[in-house]
């Protein structure tokens, strides 16, 4: 079936350098995107999203691009932090349907 | 930003007895809500949509009767994992959302499960 996915399972970033990581999706009627982070033994936390009438949108240290003609979509973490390490989820959402569904996340791994 | 609350974060329990796993919307009202579930080092996998006072609709794959999700009011949502067995342990994680089809899913911090 169709799904959302991730291009690499493991991201290994030096402390103050920027992060990007990849999303594909397959379905080309989802037109809404969100990122979640989570840490361990917690539940997913938002922390930003997209709808497909753009391609760029940016929040406090992190921007998602979302590319459609591609079916691809990035988060990019400015500056990365130690406390950004977590697993990183993009979710996909379809008008008129509520489900959101996750892809199968990437863990970002800050080394000092 | 909205809460969601789930009881219990973590239960432990003998394979054979029921658990039930409560959601609640702390400062808004839900009028659908989600349950996933979490294996470890996997992606969250729905499986269940419940919207207040009618019939939860399940995921392919997920027994309806193995996992009763009650939802009877516009706070609470309750999922009963019934004759727990060990492949059941996994992290539940619930999500709510409010009236709009258009308004964010907020996330519960999740209840580990571990049956024995």
């Amino acid at each position: 079936g169709e799904s959302v996915g991730l291009h690499l399972p493991t991201l290994s970033v030096q402390e103050g350098d920027n992060s990007i990581i990849n999303c594909a999706y397959s379905n080309s009627a989802s037109d809404y995107f969100i990122w979640y982070k989570q840490e361990s033994g917690k539940g997913p936390q938002f922390i930003i999203d997209i709808r497909s009438n753009m391609d760029k949108r940016q929040g406090q240290r992190v921007t998602v691009l979302l590319n459609k003609t591609v079916k691809h979509l990035s988060l990019q973490i400015a500056a990365t932090q130690p406390g950004d390490s977590a697993v990183y989820f993009c979710a996909e959402n379809t008008s008129g349907d509520d489900k959101i569904i996750f892809g199968k996340g990437t863990r970002l791994h800050i080394l000092p | 930003g909205a809460v969601v609350s789930q009881h219990p974060s973590w239960v432990i329990c003998k394979s054979g007895t029921s658990v039930k796993i409560e959601c609640r919307s702390l400062d808004f009202q839900a009028t659908t809500m989600f349950w996933y579930r979490q294996f470890p080092k996997q992606s969250l996998m729905l499986m269940a949509t419940s919207n207040e006072g009618s019939k939860a609709t399940y995921e392919q794959g997920v027994e309806k009767d193995k996992f009763l999700i009650n939802h009877a009011s516009l706070t609470l949502s309750t999922l009963t994992v019934t004759s727990a067995h060990p492949e059941d342990s996994s992290f539940y994680i619930c999500s709510a959302s409010g009236r709009a089809s258009t308004d964010t899913q907020y996330f519960g911090p999740g209840t580990r499960l571990t049956v024995l």
